[in-house]
């Protein structure tokens, strides 16, 4: 079965501080992983992504890892603000159907206090 | 910021009342999807389109209905409103390539409180 699991569920942060989001995946054939932000009561906005060649993307104070062997990925938040307070989604689309289908993690749900 | 809105944003309707909450996009994008997200929870597909004239159910059973008449609109109906339909609806777009990686675009949402 398809599946996207992320760790930890919620966090909380100092700000300024460093984070690191976890996401494991048994999604196969693999096509691409993405990670998303969505703040309350808003649509998911793409931060990062990556292909099965890519081990490192990063996107400003966001740097995404992919370790395809072991199908996980992370993502680092470096000297974190107040508005990085939101929903980090992992997402893994597959190669096998025309639709590209996407499999959608629960998320990490991030505050960051000052 | 992408071109892909949503209306209403919010609205809170009495059961029974039908109700259409609608999706534009501007990017002439071919595929086009609705899914439907719980507090805490993944997102889940509920219909997605390949272009005009196609319309497909998806993984999570919904029922609601879609059409697709012109590439950018894509319009979801509740017949009957029940409370169990309360949830955050949103709508995304994405290109038809294979070079795009699928990435699909969100819109802002519409939070749906059925009373």
């Amino acid at each position: 079965k398809n599946q996207v699991e992320q760790s930890p569920q919620s966090l909380i942060i100092l700000e300024g501080k460093n984070c690191t989001l976890q996401c494991n995946y048994t999604v196969s054939p693999f096509s691409n992983l993405r990670w998303y932000k969505q703040d309350t009561g808003r649509g998911p906005v793409s931060l990062t992504i990556m292909t099965f060649s890519e081990n490192t993307k990063s996107n400003g104070r966001y740097t995404a890892t992919l370790d395809a062997d072991t199908k996980q990925s992370s993502l680092h938040i470096t000297a974190s603000q107040l508005s990085d307070s939101a929903s980090y989604i992992c997402v893994v689309s597959d190669r096998g159907s025309t639709l590209g289908r996407l499999y959608f993690g629960r998320g990490t749900q991030l505050t960051v206090w000052p | 910021e992408a071109d892909i809105y949503q209306t209403p944003r919010y609205l809170v309707i009495g059961t029974g009342k039908k109700i259409t909450l609608e999706c534009s996009q501007t990017m002439g994008h071919d595929k086009m999807y609705w899914y439907q997200q719980d507090p805490g929870m993944e997102l889940h597909l509920i219909h997605y389109s390949y272009g005009v004239n196609s319309t497909e159910k998806g993984d999570l059973s919904s029922e609601s209905t879609v059409s697709r008449i012109r590439t950018e609109h894509f319009p979801l109906t509740l017949e009957s409103a029940r409370p169990s339909h309360t949830s955050q609806y949103l709508c995304a777009s994405s290109e038809s390539s294979q070079g795009s990686y699928n990435e699909q675009f969100f819109g802002p949402g519409t939070r749906l409180t059925v009373l």
